[in-house]
């Protein structure tokens, strides 16, 4: 089983749609979340950074739920630059301090 | 602010062949962080240094692998010799210590014949 899970999609919506990503992690002990957008053929970047009490960010609201160690991303009124891979990212409490990544999901907003 | 730094941005070699892949941090960021990311998967882990000491390479395949990072700056990431398994993207990555923000450059994506 891996470390970080993710449906790999692809997710096709319209502009406008509202569309949900979730994501489940196997290490109780994982301290810190993530999420990482990546465009084809590009790096990784920070999208935003995942707390217990929710967090929103303009159309993006993520959500950690701890009990069943499980995370989501919303993302509201898609718009085409929304169109990417998101990747589901998760942090140990050991001395590597790796970043554990999900394969992502993809995401294709269409007019 | 500049970003991370990598060269080549592409390389294609013949297997058995050597191959290197050079990474410039970004300035101030003390931790240093080499990923390989294969296609339609995230990036693992390899190395990662702090200053010039490296203190995670559990991930690293040392029979064909090899890092370093002299001075604490600018780290380079070899294999010798190249298999065709190893056709991937090469990502470093940098942060101001291992607790912050790990910020990817471009990558290299190596192709191997």
């Amino acid at each position: 089983r891996k470390e970080v899970e993710q449906d790999p999609g692809p997710f096709n919506v319209p502009e406008g749609a509202t569309v949900a990503f979730n994501c489940t992690y196997s290490n109780s002990a994982s301290q810190s979340f993530f999420w990482y957008r990546q465009d084809c053929r590009k790096e990784p970047k920070l999208l935003m950074s995942v707390y217990s009490s929710g967090n929103e960010d303009g159309r993006f609201t993520a959500q950690l739920n701890r009990a069943s160690q499980y995370i989501s991303l919303l993302i509201r009124d898609s718009k085409l630059s929304d169109s990417a891979t998101y990747l589901c990212v998760v942090k140990g409490m050991d001395s590597s301090y790796k970043l554990i990544f999900g394969s992502g999901t993809r995401l294709l907003v269409r007019p | 602010e500049a970003g991370v730094v990598q060269s080549p941005r592409y390389k294609i070699i013949e297997k058995k062949q050597p191959v290197a892949f050079w990474c410039n941090p970004i300035s101030g960021h003390n931790t240093l962080y080499w990923y390989l990311q294969n296609l339609g998967q995230g990036p693992e882990l390899l190395i990662r240094y702090e200053n010039e000491e490296a203190v995670d390479d559990s991930q690293l395949p040392k029979d064909r692998f090899s890092a370093e990072r002299l001075k604490g700056v600018d780290s380079t990431l070899k294999i010798q010799p190249a298999e065709l398994g190893d056709s991937a993207v090469y990502l470093c990555a940098s942060a101001r210590g291992a607790e912050e923000t790990q910020y990817f450059g471009p990558g290299t994506r190596l192709l191997v014949l």
